[in-house]
């Protein structure tokens, strides 16, 4: 049974490029959420993604986007990168269930030079 | 706005010797609270509490909370060079979604 995955690993872009980051969610798993982490914090929130819609948003600009595809994988796009922007970004998945937890991906590396 | 605030942010402590990390929380209509440990990259699930005062056990590590008093503690018994980890705490709200609000994480060293 396949977790969560990412790709691409390692990103490195310059200020003003975009970005799109891919996400795959655990199997019978129908929610994505994504977060941002910067080094030495705790993941940030960024969307969660579930039938097609995001249904919550956190703060985070709106160069920050997303989709969610009919098989339930997700992605994550960023308009005009800031050095800012650098950072782990994490994706989870987790059932529609009241009680589900949510798994974690590995990540995508994402360097702003 | 959700609030964890985890201590101590760091420790260092001896392969052998037991540990305690802490988590205190503020959130609006709280649904459930999660431990997660990340050593390189994706933060792996550990334990979610719900209830007040019933421990979740597994192998060396224990967690429990204290609704009223809003904090978790998780315990790590005879901790090994494996252990070596940042440990995150994270409080989920009720409603329809569930985003999870994390604390800065406690970053956790063994050594021999």
């Amino acid at each position: 049974d396949a977790g969560v995955t990412q790709s691409p690993t390692h990103l490195i872009k310059t200020r003003g490029q975009q970005v799109t980051l891919r996400c795959s969610p655990k199997s019978g798993h129908d929610t994505v959420s994504w977060y941002q982490q910067a080094l030495g914090q705790g993941p940030q929130f960024i969307f969660q993604y579930y039938e097609e819609e995001e249904r919550q948003r956190g703060n985070f600009p709106d160069r920050f986007s997303g989709h969610q595809f009919p098989n339930y994988s997700s992605e994550l796009n960023v308009n005009a990168l800031l050095l800012g922007d650098s950072a782990l970004y994490l994706c989870a998945s987790s059932g529609s269930g009241r009680t589900d937890t949510q798994y974690f991906g590995p990540g995508t590396r994402l360097t702003v030079l | 706005e959700d609030k964890v605030v985890q201590s101590p942010l760091s420790l260092v402590v001896h392969e052998g010797d037991t540990v305690t990390l802490n988590c205190s929380y503020e959130v609006t209509n709280f649904r459930s609270l999660l431990w997660y440990k990340q050593e390189k990259k994706a933060p792996t699930f550990l334990f979610m509490l719900t209830s007040s005062g019933i421990e979740k056990k597994s192998g060396r590590l224990s967690s429990i909370l204290d609704k009223k008093e809003l904090f978790s503690i998780l315990n790590i018994t005879a901790t090994q060079t494996g252990d070596s980890a940042v440990y995150l705490c994270a409080v989920r709200a009720t409603g329809t979604a569930s985003k999870l609000t994390f604390g800065t994480g406690t970053r956790l060293q063994v050594t021999l």
